[in-house]
């Protein structure tokens, strides 16, 4: 079965220092792998994803992540926080193109301070 | 991006009551999901649909039950609500020609009192 784990619950930066927010993944074959944020009282938004190819991918608002299989992590940058950035973040993998669905972690709060 | 509605964003029911959640995608996504997140938790999927006349049961046991009559549209119902159902519920779809990845809608946050 697959599982993600996002060690870090709460995490808190000051507005323009860099950001990492850290996902492993346990899966047995190339995993989806997928990062969402979650402002609150909001659905979940797409940040980013990986199917194949290039490792590092680039996503919306500024964000990156790099996959890494032999760490099994799929860790969210970003270079410099700002204060809109502050909600939760979701790692997620998918199980494959046929029987599709997602496996998420618990999420990590971001927290900004101006 | 898909477009994923969801009504009532915010519900308060009493206990015993039927409710019926509302989804419905413009997309033309052949697959649409149910998930359950309590406050500050993860998600869980309770409900996944293939395509028309398709459902199935997730993850996370739900007294919750779906349907699939029509590509855009999958409702969830709730027969006789209770406190333990309160939570945020988020219906989701995808398409296979469009990479499989996931979009989700609003959200429904559900309240029984």
């Amino acid at each position: 079965a697959q599982s993600v784990t996002q060690p870090d619950i709460h995490i808190t930066v000051s507005e323009g220092a860099s950001l990492e927010l850290r996902c492993n993944y346990s899966y047995g074959a190339t995993p989806y792998l997928f990062w969402y944020v979650q402002s609150p009282g909001q659905g979940l938004q797409l940040l980013l994803k990986y199917f194949s190819g290039d490792t590092l991918v680039q996503g919306i608002k500024g964000f990156e992540a790099e996959f890494k299989r032999s760490q099994s992590s799929f860790n969210l940058r970003k270079p410099s926080v700002h204060w809109s950035d502050a909600a939760e973040y979701f790692c997620a993998v998918g199980s494959g193109a046929g029987s599709y669905q997602l496996t998420f972690g618990k999420g990590t709060k971001l927290s900004v301070i101006p | 991006e898909a477009d994923i509605y969801q009504t009532p964003r915010y519900l308060v029911i009493g206990t015993g009551k039927k409710i019926t959640l509302e989804c419905s995608q413009t997309m033309g996504h052949d697959k649409m999901y149910w998930y359950q997140q309590d406050p500050g938790m993860e998600l869980h999927l309770i409900h996944y649909s293939y395509g028309v006349n398709s459902t199935e049961k997730g993850d996370l046991s739900s007294e919750s039950t779906v349907s699939r009559i029509r590509t855009e549209h999958f409702p969830l119902t709730l027969e006789s609500a209770r406190p333990s159902h309160t939570s945020q519920y988020l219906c989701a779809s995808s398409q296979a020609s469009a990479g499989n990845t996931i979009y989700f809608g609003e959200g429904s946050w559900l309240t029984v009192v």
